[in-house]
């Protein structure tokens, strides 16, 4: 079993939709997670971290819940602009782990 | 301010050939790791430096794979002699704290590197 799951894909969705995507963390120790969005060839840039009350940044929502090991990531009115793929990160101490990334797809 | 880089961008070598890849951190960040992705596979953790110092090395592949960052500053990957399984993106990430203890990672736009 992955460290850290996520369902790659891709998820395809209208413009204005919105979509959740999911993350499981094996590791019960983990301290630090974050979404990291990463577009094609691009180097993995910082989305938001998650804290454990849950946090929003204007469309993004995320959520942790350490009971059941998971973090999930909200897009509202989802933009042409927020296809890419989105990594979840969960880390302990130095080591973070990266999951496979799960692709979005926004149309028209 | 000026952000991760990496050089080279990108790199092809010869199996049995020898590569250095060197990462320069965002100035003043004591953090720095290196990552890699497989074709096809996640991103996964190499190595973290705190300062001049090996903090976690648990990635590290195998013993051709050596990582320096002497004075603290710049670090390099040498990767020698390369195998064809060493293809792929080499991240170069650096943080102010520990990326574990929440402080995000900022990372550099990679080094494709591909062995034939």
């Amino acid at each position: 079993r992955k460290e850290v799951e996520q369902d790659p894909g891709p998820f395809n969705v209208p413009e204005g939709a919105t979509v959740a995507f999911n993350c499981t963390y094996s590791n019960s120790a983990s301290q630090s997670f974050f979404w990291y969005r990463q577009d094609c060839r691009k180097e993995p840039k910082l989305l938001m971290s998650v804290y454990s009350s849950g946090n929003e940044d204007g469309r993004f929502t995320a959520q942790l819940n350490r009971a059941s090991q998971y973090i999930s990531l909200l897009i509202r009115d989802s933009k042409l602009s927020d296809s890419a793929t989105y990594l979840c990160i969960a880390g302990t101490a130095s080591k973070l782990t990266f999951g496979t990334g799960t692709r979005l797809q926004v149309t028209l | 301010e000026a952000g991760v880089t990496q050089f080279p961008s990108h790199s092809v070598i010869e199996k049995g050939q020898t590569v250095t890849l060197r990462c320069d951190p965002i100035s003043g960040h004591d953090n720095l790791y290196w990552y890699r992705r497989v074709m096809g596979k996640e991103i996964k953790f190499l190595l973290h430096f705190v300062k001049e110092s090996k903090q976690d090395e648990s990635g590290m592949p195998n013993n051709r794979f050596l990582a320096e960052r002497t004075g603290g500053t710049y670090s390099t990957l040498k990767v020698q002699p390369a195998e064809l399984e060493d293809s792929g993106v080499y991240f170069c990430a650096s943080s102010q704290g520990l990326g574990g203890r929440g402080s995000p990672l900022h990372f550099g736009n990679g080094t494709r590197l591909t062995v034939t």
